[in-house]
Formats: C-alpha cells, structure tokens, sequence
C-alpha cells in the first residue's frame, strides 16, 4: 500500500509571515507529485504537477520543490495572506497507473 | 466556474435509505473517480472508470456502487444507508494525458 505523508497536519501563521511544509512518497517507480488547495466549501483546484527531479515550479506567492530520489516535495508560501487559508493536499502518481494517492493535507490558517 | 457538478452538497438521512449522489461534468473527460473522505483522514479512491460501460472498485473498499453510462455521467448509489458511510464524497475527472484532477464540491453525507 502506498503511503503519502504531510506534514505539519496543521499550521498556523501570522500574516505576512512566509511558511512551508512537507509531502512524503515513496521514491521508486515515481511519475508525478501533485498539490492542490482545498478552501473550504470550494472543490479542490491544482496547484502544480511536478515530474521531474529537482523541479521547482511557482505560481505567484507559491511555489514548489521536488526532490524525487529521496521521496519529497516542499511547498513554500511568501507572505502569507488570509486568502491563503486552506488545505493543502498532495498527491503521488505512480508509473503505470493512473490512479493519485493522496497525503491527508495540512490545514493552513493565517491569521491577520 | 464549476465544470464539475455533484449533487446533493448536503444530505441528512436515515439508516437504510436508498441514495444516489450525482455527479456529471462538461469536460468530455473519459476518466472519473469518486473519493471519500472522512475528516481529518486522506482522501480515499473508492471507485474509478475510464470511460463507458468500464467501472473499477478503488484502493478503499466501499459497499456503494457506481455506473457509467454516459461519458459526462458518475453516480454513486448507497442501496441501504448506514451510519458508518457518513463521509464527505468528492467526485473528479480527468482527460488521459493530462493528469490533473477536476473536482467537484462534494456531498457531504450524514447518515443517523
């Protein structure tokens, strides 16, 4: 059984303050990690799909680092802002399949 | 916008009722997935098809049932409700190749 790990489970953060936090996944027979955010009430929107060793992709404030051989991938946010608020979910896509494992997402809070 | 619909958002229902929840998209995906989640727990792969007439049980055994009929259709069908399957259930699609999930808003579901 595949196992993602996240972590911290949640967080809370001063606005304005930058933070990061972590997905876990197995290193063989990767294909891609994916994030996404989850605002309440909302569907989840991705973020980014990461496929490469060494990766790093930004969208805005966000960004995201990918490190397959050891099995992690770190999301960064700069200067955090109330709208950032949500949980973060990561998801592993192992080759052949086409199925995500999710890791059970940290919950963000930034407080103004 | 949504091009990824579920219906109801929220049900409130007795143990052994029949339910369906709905879930339909716009984006001519051939690949859908129904997830349960429950709270503070990974999102689970609970069933999954590739496109008509295929359905495939997920990694989570689930005593509910999916059909696929139509390309832009996925219910999910409880014969009799119990407690335990109170749960929120996200629907998602996704075009081959592309490998990045669309999600819907869920059904939350409560079962007394």
């Amino acid at each position: 059984i595949l196992n993602v790990e996240q972590s911290p489970q949640s967080l809370h953060v001063q606005e304005g303050d930058s933070t990061n936090f972590t997905c876990s996944f197995p290193s063989s027979n990767f294909y891609a990690l994916h994030w996404y955010r989850w605002e309440t009430a909302k569907s989840p929107e991705a973020l980014f799909v990461m496929t490469l060793n060494g990766d790093e992709k930004k969208k805005g404030r966000i960004s995201a680092t990918l490190n397959t051989k050891e099995g992690y991938s770190y999301l960064y946010i700069k200067g955090s802002q109330p709208e950032d608020s949500a949980t973060y979910l990561c998801a592993f896509l192992i080759q052949g399949a086409q199925k995500l494992v999710f890791g059970q997402g940290t919950r963000l809070t930034i407080n103004p | 916008e949504a091009d990824i619909y579920q219906t109801p958002r929220y049900l409130v229902i007795g143990t052994g009722k029949k339910i369906t929840l709905e879930c339909s998209q716009t984006m001519g995906h051939d690949k859908m997935y129904w997830y349960q989640q429950d709270p503070g727990m990974e999102l689970h792969l609970i069933h999954y098809s590739y496109g008509v007439n295929s359905t495939e049980k997920g990694d989570l055994s689930s005593e509910s049932t999916v059909s696929r009929i139509r390309t832009e259709h996925f219910p999910l069908t409880l014969e009799s409700a119990r407690p335990s399957h109170t749960s929120q259930y996200l629907c998602a699609s996704m075009v081959s190749g592309a490998n990045v999930l669309t999600f819907g808003a869920g059904s939350r579901l409560t079962v007394l």
